[in-house]
């Protein structure tokens, strides 16, 4: 199982970023998949989480309404779409494969950096 | 949303002494279906967190048998029977019943 995020990088605050997510080594379209972030320094927060089919769809509130999760199954691809972003989104995002309400497997993450 | 509280934030070790983590819930974690989503992680300096422990006291493949977990309803235990240098990181607990899925802040295990 791999999982390889990317589309990191400094955005300035009011501004967008998307990130992916490319998995192998599993069968994609069965699972939940997720976004978890780490802010420097600080502790875990689970962002969104997203049903096989992408149907059903799941954010922590601090997101909601400015953050989007989408998959492409034929691509094996998780997306997280982040608009209207703040200092406070600054982390390192990880892309992680749902396991009946948990996560076995991360990402090595990608940093996103939000300042003027 | 479920606030999970950690004790020790920082726990200092002497190596092949035994340590413990606490972990409690501010609502009880079983679920609907019996099971009890209570999760422990390690997360070594500059690495992806790794689970150890699921559904309470599942022990993953690979985890050294040191490693133990234990509790129910809001009150979980992480112990290591005798800690050794590789055990050093920062454990997190996580609770997977209620969404938010969320974490405790995390206690940072070193070595004395």
């Amino acid at each position: 199982v791999q999982l390889v995020e990317s589309g990191g990088g400094l955005v300035q605050p009011g501004g967008s970023l998307r990130l992916s997510c490319v998995a192998s080594g599993f069968s994609f379209n069965v699972y939940w998949m997720g976004w978890v972030r780490q802010a420097p320094g600080k502790g875990l927060e689970c962002v969104a989480n997203i049903n096989p089919d992408g149907s059903q769809k799941y954010f922590v509130d601090s997101v909601r309404g400015r953050f989007t999760v989408s998959r492409d199954n034929a691509k094996n691809s998780l997306y997280l779409q982040m608009d209207s972003l703040r200092a406070d989104d600054t982390a390192l995002y990880y892309c992680v494969r749902n396991d009946d309400h948990d996560f076995v497997y991360w990402g090595p993450g990608v940093l996103v950096t939000v300042s003027s | 949303d479920v606030v999970m509280t950690q004790s020790p934030l920082s726990l200092p070790v002497t190596l092949g002494q035994p340590a413990s983590i606490s972990c409690r819930s501010s609502q009880s974690l079983a679920y609907s279906n019996g099971n009890t989503y209570l999760i422990w992680f390690q997360q070594r300096p500059g690495q992806s967190p790794r689970r150890l422990i699921y559904k309470v006291s599942n022990r993953d493949s690979g985890v050294p048998d040191r490693f133990s977990g234990s509790g129910s309803g809001t009150e979980f235990t992480l112990q290591i029977s005798r800690v050794e240098a590789d055990d050093v990181g920062v454990y997190y607990c996580m609770q997977g019943t209620h969404w938010p899925w969320t974490f405790g802040q995390g206690t940072e295990v070193e070595i004395k």
